[in-house]
């Protein structure tokens, strides 16, 4: 299976920009389609999707959030981070079967 | 809108049998796979499977394979997914969600709490 990598928790502060990396362990790339998708979760909610294919922004989602990355290496971007940003981010891929989802990261308050 | 309804949370037994159900409305259903996705503290997130809500035809993780058995049933929109043999390591809250060819979820049910114990 396909490991994803990503830093257990990213302090900072508001109106600051966060980055949150996801590392796997093999590519998630075909040709130019990158297969690497982002979640925010927020404590007993489900996950909701934040960014398709690497870098496309999901329905509704607004503008600060942005991806990027290709092959291994793939970027969550918060620019600038507003309080209802506090939760937990998740990279899966859907590259390889079965989907992987990395261990996500918690996003904190500086 | 899109909506995915999950039943209630379940207690049950070691060795016992649980049936969750996610009823979508809101869009074509047979136009879209359901996937179930398992969240645990300790393991995270981890995908089940999916079911082609068309054909009826299913994909599991090797992992799931004997525990989860995934089934729809079109006339009411909704997806069903049995865990069989419970043990006190699947209890997790369970999620469906709508995916399609290209692999990301874009909606997500409200999850199932299913607790194992005696």
């Amino acid at each position: 299976d396909i490991v994803l990598t990503q830093s257990p928790v990213l302090a900072v502060s508001l109106g600051q920009r966060a980055t949150i990396s996801c590392r796997a362990s093999q590519s998630v790339s075909i040709s130019s389609i990158n297969l690497m998708h982002w979640y925010q979760q927020k404590p007993g909610q489900q996950p909701k999707l934040l960014i398709y294919r690497a870098s496309n922004l999901a329905s509704g989602i607004p503008a600060r959030f942005s991806g990027s990355g290709s092959g291994t290496d793939f970027t969550l971007t918060i620019d600038p981070v507003q309080a209802d940003d506090i939760a937990a981010y998740y990279c899966q891929q859907s590259r390889e079967s079965p989907d992987t989802f990395g261990a996500g990261t918690k996003l904190e308050l500086k | 809108q899109v909506q995915l309804q999950q039943s209630g949370a379940e207690l049950a037994k070691p060795g016992s049998s649980v049936k969750i159900s996610c009823k979508a409305s809101g869009y074509t259903f047979t136009s879209y796979y359901i996937s179930w996705i398992k969240q645990t503290t300790g393991q995270g997130l981890e995908y089940i499977g999916y079911i082609n809500t068309g054909s009826g035809g299913t994909n599991y993780n090797e992992k799931f394979k004997g525990k989860a058995t995934l089934t729809v049933d079109k006339s009411s929109s909704t997806a069903f997914m049995q865990l069989s043999s419970l043990t006190p390591d699947d209890s997790a809250v369970y999620y469906c969600a709508r995916s399609g060819f290209s692999g990301w979820f874009a909606y997500w049910g409200q999850g199932t709490l299913v607790t194992v114990s005696s």
